[in-house]
Formats: structure tokens, sequence, C-alpha cells
């Protein structure tokens, strides 16, 4: 299996400043031959279930506010909250889709500081 | 707008059969998608169970296979998890989810969960 490993575990951001969580892959999620990196980006809130925030590594979701926004390839893959809101407030997973079975990061919790 | 809603008991016992149900409302699980089940341990990260096409195909986690079963009920609207011989490592939220598409294995809708206790 591919093993999904954010960093840090937990970040504690001004409101108003950048988040950055990073997710870390065992093995590359690109595909060569299309270019496509086959990573997605979850946020759940406490009590709610996991909503998705970006596919494809970059391609944020219908609604969900510009400041989220998802780089990277290869191995390593970024997630950048611009100016962090206090709606932001949740743990945040990647997960992979290159591979079966889809494999999640053990998740980053956003906190405000 | 799609809405998923889990169902089953709450609390069974070590060596039994877990069987939950998942409501799907607002679109037809025969509409060419895939449906899955998602599970997250209190406190814990997610692990992908396993997910079905409507037209039979199932695919599971390698790691739970021998002991899951996918299996849809178009007449309700609904799909079903049974994952037998449970011990307390299988104590967690049971997602049900919507697949995006069938270029990539990622859910773009989820059922709020429902919690599973496995306890003598």
């Amino acid at each position: 299996d591919v093993v999904m490993t954010q960093s840090p575990d937990s970040l504690a951001v001004s409101l108003g400043e950048r988040a950055t969580i990073n997710c870390k892959s065992s093995q590359s999620v690109s595909h060569s031959a299309n270019n496509n990196n086959y990573l997605a980006w979850y946020q759940q809130k406490p009590g709610q279930p996991p909503t998705l925030l970006i596919s494809w590594a970059s391609t944020r979701e219908s609604g969900v506010p510009d400041r989220f926004s998802g780089s990277g390839s290869g191995t390593d893959f970024t997630l950048t909250i611009s100016s962090l809101q206090a709606e932001d407030v949740a743990v945040y997973y990647c997960q992979q889709y290159y591979s079966a079975p889809i494999t999640f990061g053990q998740g980053t919790r956003l906190e405000i500081k | 707008q799609l809405q998923l809603q889990e169902s089953g008991p709450g609390l069974i016992k070590p060596s039994e059969t877990l069987s939950l149900t998942c409501t799907v409302s607002g679109g037809s699980i025969s509409s060419g998608y895939f449906w899955g089940w998602i599970r997250q341990p209190p406190g814990k990260g997610l692990e992908w169970i396993g997910n079905f096409y409507y037209s039979g195909r199932t695919y599971y986690n390698p790691s739970l296979k021998s002991r899951v079963t996918i299996s849809a009920d178009t007449s309700k609207n609904q799909f079903s998890l049974k994952l037998t011989s449970v011990t307390a490592a299988d104590t967690a939220v049971y997602h049900c989810a919507r697949r995006r598409d069938d270029y990539g294995d990622y859910y773009d809708y989820w059922g709020q969960g429902t919690l599973v206790t496995v306890s003598s």
C-alpha cells in the first residue's frame, strides 16, 4: 500500500495568516503519461464527515473558497490556506488514488493561534 | 441534493457480523457511479473498506477482503456493508460515500457516519 505521511500533525496559525500542510507519499502518485497527480485533500470539522476540497492535487471543488490551494507532484504535495479564517479550523487529510487500495494521510489538525 | 445516510446497530459483540445500510436520496445508485464505505476509528484517520458499481463490480481493501461484502438493493436505493468476525479493532465510525467518477477514486458526497462499537 502507498503510505501517506502528513506534516505537521498539528498546526496553530493566526487569523489572516498562511497555513501550509504537507503530504508525502511513499511512492509517486503522479502518472507520467498524462501528468495527472492522483491526490485529493479533504477537510473534516468536528462531528462531521470529510468534505472534498481538492482533487488532482490542485483542482478546487465548486464552492471551495479560493484561499485554499493545492500543489505538488510525484511524492510531495502541499495544501495552502492563504489567509486563515475561523471556519477553517478542522482536520485536513490527503488521499492518494493512484494505486489500490486508496490510502489517506494521518491527518493534520489546524487550530487558531 | 444528493444525501447518504448510514444505519445499523451501534453495538455488536466480538466475532459477530457488522451489518450497515446506506440509504441514498436525491440520486440513484444505478446512475453510473461507484459507491463505497470508509471507516474512521475514534480519534484516528480514514481507512477505505471498498466500493461497488451498480452493474455489480466490487472492489475491496485487501486488508479486509476476506471479511467484507458490499451489496446493493436498487429497488430501495440502498447499499450495504457486511463485515464478519469483528474484533475491537473494527470499532469505528463507518461512512458511506459516493466516488466522484471513473477517473479518480476519491469521494465527493459522504454520509454523516455511524459509530459501531465492538464490545462484549
